[in-house]
Parts: C-alpha cells; structure tokens; sequence
C-alpha cells in the first residue's frame, strides 16, 4: 500500500519570498512516481510538477522545484517568489509502478493550503 | 478547449434519486479515472478506464455507483438512490501511455444530496 503524508495543515508566506511545502511518502514499489497538484477554490486540480523515483536530478518547473530525497521518502515542494494568485491548496500524490491497472492511480496527501500575504 | 470537461459542474438531489456525470477526456488520452473528494481531504481513487475496458475498481465504489466508457472516449458514472454521505466533489482525469503518467484533471462535479 502507498501513503501520502503531508504535516502541514496551513503554511502563511510573504508576497515574494520563497515557500517549502512538506510531502512524505511510504511504498514499497521498487519505481514510482512523485507529483504535486495545486487546487485554487474553483476546485480544479491543476498539475505542477512530476518526479520520477530513478531521476537522478530534482524537477523544476519555472517556480516551482521539487526537493526529492529518496532515502528519506521525502518530495518537498519549493515555490520560488510567492505571487498571490498561489494561494490555493496543494496536494502531493504518487503511483506506484507501472504494468499493470492499479498501479496507475494516484494516492493523495490531505494536502496544505498555502495563504500568500501582500 | 482541450482540457478534461466534467458536467454539470453542480448537482444538487434529494436523497434515493439516481444521478449521472459525464467526463469529456483530451482525447489522445485512453487512460480516464474517476475520484471522489470530500471536505478537507484529498482525492480518492474510484474506478480506471483504459480505452474502453474498465481495469480496476475501489472498494469505495460500492454497487450503487456504475461507471461506464462505451466507446473509449467520454465516460459517465452514475449513483443510484443517492445517500447523504454520497455528497463530494467528484473528480475525472485522464493521462496519455507515456512513462509519467501525468492524469490531468477536470474542475469536477459537486454533487449535494439534501
């Protein structure tokens, strides 16, 4: 079984500076994957960045990077020069490996909602 | 608009009615997925679609939720005599047959029995 944990129930951050967002995981896949979503109120889930467990370098996509420290089971979500339009909340989730039907499913975190101060 | 379209984007029933939701994958897509999430925590997996073969199913889908994908492309799932605890948000997404399987999201039906 997979889990998601995620420690942060509300993170506060100043317009500009830079935010950690914590995300911890447990499987025993030999190879899985690593995703972050971000969830406005509208409610949509919208995708943000993708880890895969045998890549050598951390994710990056335009602000946002992935901290992935595979010994400790960890995939922190940075988000560089906080805009206000990030807050939202965030939910980490991974699948297990792939070759079969139920390895394709994610499993979420309860996720952290993220309140950017002007 | 190329993106996964769910509808309605509200439902509103009273508790015993059936009610019906419709996914609209990206259509290169062949793989849909179905999640239900409540107040406060993250999604949970239903049900899984590749093409038009139905591949796994949560035990959260008890046997008053049907879901179907008749032609591999849209697909509806449908709660019978609804109850209170049935109230979500639910949630279709679809990924294309590369390593990542990236599954992008719809904005989601909510669904409210009274």
């Amino acid at each position: 079984a997979q889990k998601i944990t995620q420690t942060q129930p509300g993170m506060f951050v100043q317009e500009k500076e830079a935010v950690t967002l914590d995300c911890t995981y447990d499987t025993s896949d030999p190879s899985y994957g690593l995703f972050w979503y971000k969830q406005p109120s509208s409610g949509e889930m919208i995708f943000l960045i993708y880890q895969g467990s045998y890549d050598q370098q951390n994710a990056t996509e335009g602000r946002y990077s992935l901290n992935f420290q595979k010994a400790r089971k960890s995939a922190n979500l940075v988000i560089s020069a906080s805009q206000l339009g990030d807050s939202a909340m965030y939910f980490c989730a991974m699948r297990g490996s792939r070759g079969g039907g139920s390895n394709y499913k994610l499993t979420f975190g309860k996720g952290t909602l993220l309140t950017v101060n002007p | 608009d190329t993106g996964v379209s769910q509808n309605p984007r509200h439902k509103i029933t009273k508790r015993g009615q059936n009610v019906t939701f419709r996914c609209d994958p990206i259509s290169e897509h062949n793989r849909l997925y179905w999640y239900r999430q409540t107040l406060g925590q993250g999604p949970e997996f239903l049900t899984y679609f590749q093409n038009e073969a139905q591949l796994e199913k949560s035990r959260l889908l008890s046997d008053r939720f049907s879901a179907e994908r008749p032609k591999g492309s849209f697909s509806t799932l449908e709660i019978q005599r609804t109850e209170q605890g049935d109230s979500a948000m639910y949630l279709c997404a679809t990924s294309d047959p590369d390593g990542k399987n990236i599954q992008y999201f719809g904005a989601g039906t909510r669904l409210s029995v009274l």
